[in-house]
C-alpha cells in the first residue's frame, strides 16, 4: 500500500493549464476506476473535485477535468485562476476496503 | 445540510490512546461510509480507515493495523476513531469524511482535530 506518485508541484500562468499525473500500480489505479481528486488550501477540509476518474460533484468548474491511462491518472486545470493554487491529492480504491492517497502536488499560479 | 463535526483538539503522551468523534446530520446515517484520513505537519493527506454504518465491515491502512480502530454508534449517529500506541509521528489533524457512495468519493470531510503526542 504504498502511496500513489505525483509531481511535488505543478505551475502555470493565469489563463494556462496545468496537467497533474498520478501513478500507482495494476493493484489500484490500473485496477479500478475509482480515482477521486481533491483541491486542499492549508487550514481548511480538502475539496472533492473529481470522482470516478472523470466525473465533478456539482459546483465544480468544468475547467477542471479527469482522465486516466494503464496506471496514470490524471488531472487537468484549465484556465487558470487564482483560487486554484491550492495542495491537489488523488485517491483510488486497492481493493479490499483499502483506499491510498497520492504524494500531493502543490499548483502555483504564476 | 450535511455535517460533520468532530471532537476537539487533544494532547497526549507517547504510548497513551485516542478517540476522535465524528458526529454526523443532515443525512441517512446508514447510507453512506466514513472515511478517516490524516495530514502530519508539512506531510500529505493519508488515508487510515473505512467503516460501514452497518458496522458489518471496516476497512484499515495496513501501517495502522492492531492499533487503529473504527467504531460507529447509531443511536447518537457519531463515528469514533481511536488510535492507540501513540508516537510523536501520530501528531496530525485527524479528519473524518462521508463517502458520497461512489466508491471513495469524499464528498463532506470533519473540520479536522489536531491531535498533538507530545512528552
Amino acid at each position: 500500500q504504498s502511496a500513489l506518485t505525483q509531481p511535488p508541484s505543478a505551475s502555470g500562468s493565469p489563463g494556462q493549464s496545468v496537467t497533474i499525473s498520478c501513478t500507482g500500480s495494476s493493484s489500484d489505479v490500473g485496477a479500478y476506476n475509482y480515482i477521486s481528486w481533491y483541491q486542499h488550501h492549508p487550514g481548511k477540509a480538502p475539496k472533492l473535485m473529481i470522482y470516478e476518474v472523470s466525473k465533478r460533484p456539482s459546483g465544480v468548474p468544468d475547467r477542471f477535468s479527469g482522465s486516466k491511462s494503464g496506471n496514470t491518472a490524471s488531472l487537468t486545470v484549465s484556465g487558470l485562476q487564482a483560487e486554484d493554487e491550492a495542495d491537489y491529492y488523488c485517491n483510488s480504491y486497492a481493493g479490499s476496503n483499502i483506499y491510498v492517497f497520492g504524494t500531493g502536488t502543490k499548483v502555483t499560479v504564476l | 445540510q450535511v455535517q460533520l463535526v468532530q471532537s476537539g483538539a487533544e494532547v497526549k503522551k507517547p504510548g497513551a490512546s485516542v478517540q476522535v468523534s465524528c458526529k454526523a446530520s443532515g443525512y441517512t446515517f446508514t447510507r453512506h461510509q466514513i472515511h478517516w484520513v490524516r495530514q502530519a505537519p508539512g506531510q500529505g493527506l493519508e488515508w487510515m480507515a473505512i467503516i460501514d454504518p452497518s458496522g458489518q465491515w471496516t476497512g484499515y491502512a495496513q501501517k495502522f493495523q492492531g492499533r487503529l480502530t473504527v467504531t460507529r454508534d447509531t443511536s447518537t449517529s457519531t463515528f469514533y476513531m481511536d488510535l492507540s500506541s501513540l508516537r510523536s509521528e501520530d501528531t496530525a489533524v485527524y479528519y473524518c469524511a462521508r463517502d458520497g457512495g461512489n466508491w471513495g468519493d469524499k464528498d463532506h470531510w470533519g473540520q479536522g482535530t489536531l491531535v498533538t503526542v507530545s512528552s
